[in-house]
C-alpha cells in the first residue's frame, strides 16, 4: 500500500522556468510533509518542510503547497536552474508512538539549458 | 557531506549469504535510521535506533536485524540473503527521537548486489 505517490517518475523543463512536481498521500494522519533532493551517487538531503497546519511554505526558489483537503502537495522551483537536475522525493510523517517518514517512489527533475 | 559515513559502498555477494552494513552517525546525533530503496521504489523504512535501543520498526524482515553500539555506530546485518535483496541501503541520523518531523541526514548509501 503506497501512502505516498508521486506519479510522474519525471519531468523535464526549461532553464529559467517554473518546475512543478507533485506528491499525493492517502493518510488522513500525516501532519508533517518534507521534501528531499537526492543527487547520484549521494544519500538524500533535506530540501524543505511544511506543517499541515499551514497551506505554503518558501524558501528562496523553493516554495511547498498543501491542500488537505485533496491530499495533495506540491514544489514549485522559480526560476529552475541546471544545479536543480536531482531525484526529488516527497514524504510525510505522522505521530505513532515514535513518528515514521513515509516516502514516495521519486520524481526525477532533468533542468534544459 | 551530510556526516553520517556508511561503509562499505558496494557490495557483492552470493544468495544464502549473510552481510553486515555499517553506519556512522553524525557527531552528536542519537537516533540512526536504516531505509531500503528497490529499483524504481521509494525509500522503505526499515528500523530506528535511538541511543542503542530500538524506537521504530518498519517493513524488516526477519532475515533482517540491526543493532545500535554504545558508541552510536549502527549495523544492519542481512542474512540468508535472496536476489530481490539487492538494493540501496541508507542509513540517516537525526539529533532526537521523533523522527518525523526531524530534519533527517543520509549517508551516500551501500549498493548491495546478490548475485
Amino acid at each position: 500500500d503506497q501512502q505516498v505517490k508521486q506519479n510522474s517518475p519525471s519531468l523535464s523543463v526549461q532553464e529559467g522556468r517554473i518546475s512543478i512536481l507533485n506528491c499525493d498521500y492517502t493518510n488522513s494522519m500525516f501532519d508533517y510533509f518534507l521534501w528531499y533532493k537526492k543527487y547520484p551517487a549521494e544519500g538524500p538531503t533535506f530540501l524543505i518542510s511544511i506543517s499541515s497546519i499551514k497551506d505554503k511554505n518558501e524558501d528562496g526558489r523553493f516554495t511547498v503547497f498543501l491542500n488537505k483537503s485533496a491530499k495533495h502537495l506540491s514544489l514549485h522551483i522559480v526560476p529552475s536552474q541546471p544545479g536543480d537536475s536531482a531525484v526529488y522525493f516527497c514524504a510525510a510523517s505522522y505521530r505513532q508512538g515514535a513518528q515514521k517518514l513515509v516516502f514516495g517512489q521519486g520524481t526525477r527533475l532533468t533542468i534544459n539549458p | 557531506d551530510s556526516g553520517v559515513t556508511q561503509t562499505p559502498k558496494h557490495l557483492i555477494t552470493a544468495t544464502g549469504q549473510r552481510v553486515t552494513l555499517r553506519c556512522s552517525p553524525r557527531s552528536g546525533d542519537l537516533s540512526v535510521y536504516w531505509y531500503q530503496q528497490s529499483l524504481d521504489q521509494g525509500l522503505q523504512f526499515l528500523i530506528q535506533y535511538y541511543n542503542g535501543e530500538e524506537r521504530a520498526k518498519g517493513n524488516i524482515l526477519e532475515r533482517f536485524s540491526a543493532q545500535q553500539f554504545p558508541d552510536l555506530h549502527s549495523e544492519l546485518n542481512l542474512s540468508s540473503l535472496e536476489l530481490g535483496d539487492s538494493a540501496l541501503y541508507f542509513c540517516a541520523s537525526s539529533a532526537g527521537r521523533q523522527g518525523g518531523n526531524e530534519k533527517l541526514f543520509f549517508g551516500s548509501g551501500t549498493q548491495l548486489s546478490v548475485l
